[in-house]
């Protein structure tokens, strides 16, 4: 059972505009949502995170937004850079089992120079 | 600061066999999570250990299990290996009180790449 979903396998966009990835999950108990980046041959390196008491959260070139009513959350980044081509997960925990994270299954982004 | 380290890299092996991989965890993390992941999917959470006890775990069959030893690095076992046992295993380390609010503690290691064959 998939909690945590990624619809779009892959996104390929030009250098210097956004990209958009976006995440949906099942579970109305996840309350806290983090975004991680995975290069070739390396784990899964972490971005940024959101809990569900805000709606966004921004560091540097990456907002997530989080629409909790309709179990939606997306990351952008603003301007995309070659060097950000990487597949993308999104990752979901719930307050009654925090350290357990629900991964959907990525997407990968290719920005063009 | 090493960050956290997996071994072996690749590893081969037959259908029905046993394999033990392991994981040292980042410095001054305490709590060791191992995630699998298939071709083309996210990683599914395992199981977690935390001074040296299996504190949650994954969907997973009792075929894997795994140790935690007191200097917090870990192992994860596989037996009666299947094909679709075939992943990248990660290794993932975090600091147990450390507050959701700093998820991103959570640090992965590289992989090990298991083929069944």
């Amino acid at each position: 059972d998939q909690q945590v979903k990624q619809n779009s396998p892959s996104l390929s966009v030009q250098e210097g505009r956004i990209s958009i990835l976006n995440c949906d999950y099942t579970n109305s108990m996840f309350d806290y949502f983090l975004w991680y980046k995975k290069y070739p041959a390396e784990g899964p390196t972490f971005l940024i995170s959101i809990s569900s008491i805000k709606d966004k959260n921004e560091d540097g070139r990456f907002t997530v937004f989080l629409n909790k009513s309709a179990k939606h959350l997306s990351l952008h980044i603003v301007p995309s850079q070659p060097g950000d081509s990487a597949v993308y997960f999104c990752a979901a925990s719930a307050k009654y089992n925090f350290n357990k994270f629900y991964f959907g299954s990525g997407t990968k982004l290719n920005v063009k120079p | 600061d090493a960050g956290v380290t997996q071994s072996p890299t690749h590893l081969i092996k037959t259908r029905g066999q046993q394999v033990t991989l392991r994981c040292s965890p980042k410095s001054g993390h305490d709590t060791v999570s191992w995630y699998q992941q298939a071709l083309g999917q996210g990683p599914q959470f395992i199981f977690q250990y935390y001074e040296e006890e299996e504190r949650q775990r994954g969907n997973f069959p009792d075929r894997f299990s795994g140790h935690q030893f007191p200097n917090y690095s870990s192992e994860l076992n596989v037996n009666a290996l299947l094909l679709g046992d075939s992943a990248l295993y990660l290794c993932a380390s975090s600091s147990f009180l450390i507050g959701r609010d700093r998820g991103y503690e959570q640090y992965f290691g590289p992989g090990t790449r298991l083929t069944v064959t």
